[in-house]
């Protein structure tokens, strides 16, 4: 089973920064790795694909990068609405199995 | 537009059951690969189970395998999942969500329904 640890478990910053959030996988995933976005309330939304691809309507500022174990989910000039837990997600080959890592809190 | 409701969650004893139900509509349902996906509180992301688009391939978390059985009726454009012997670390908020390339990710997402298991 293929586990993903991210980090930083909370991070603080203000509106207008950068943030930086990673997802390790504990072996080599290629680039067969998604990021979702989950606001208090509400279900997770889906934010990049194969590591690096933006989904439908997503905005320009996120942008998802790596392969292999390491991987980053980068938001350039964090808007309010940008505040919320973030997760990365894994499948391993067959039969399916789905693994997501425990989530950061980008937080202001 | 994509929609996704998911009903049936509630309260329910150690060793009860419960179905819940999620009715799509904005997609042709009958091709896509759904999921149910959980939230224990104050907790992660936790994939439950997989349906084919014509139900043929199915597949489960050891952690519900032999309690819980995923199904759909294409025609009601509706996904189920029949969750027996439920037990306390089965609470939790359950997702369906739509499949996104082919068994990959999860694109489509409902607003969940709570399932809280206590005696």
């Amino acid at each position: 089973e293929v586990v993903l640890t991210q980090s930083p478990a909370t991070l603080s910053l203000s509106p207008g920064e950068r943030a930086t959030l990673s997802c390790r996988a504990s072996q080599s995933i290629s680039t067969s790795l998604a990021w979702y976005q989950q606001k208090p309330g509400q279900a997770p939304r889906l934010l990049i694909y194969d590591a690096s691809n933006r989904a439908t309507g997503i905005p320009a500022r996120f942008s998802g990068s790596g392969s292999g174990t390491d991987f980053t989910l980068t938001i350039r000039s964090l808007e309010p609405e940008d505040f919320a837990v973030y997760y990365c997600q894994q499948r391993t080959s067959w039969p399916p199995m789905y693994t997501f890592g425990q989530g950061t809190k980008l937080e202001i | 537009e994509v929609q996704l409701v998911e009903s049936g969650g509630g309260l329910v004893k150690p060793g009860g059951s419960l179905r819940l139900s999620c009715v799509a509509s904005g997609f042709t349902f009958k091709t896509y690969i759904m999921h149910w996906v959980r939230q224990a509180p104050g907790k992660g992301l936790e994939w439950v189970a997989s349906i084919s688009s014509g139900a043929n391939y199915i597949h489960y978390a050891d952690s519900v395998k032999g309690r819980f059985i995923i199904s759909r009726d294409n025609a009601k454009t509706s996904l189920y999942l029949d969750m027996d012997s439920l037990r306390l670390e089965d609470t939790a908020v359950y997702y369906c969500a739509r499949d996104y390339r082919d068994y990959q990710y999860f694109d489509k997402w409902g607003q969940g329904t709570q399932v809280a298991v206590s005696s």
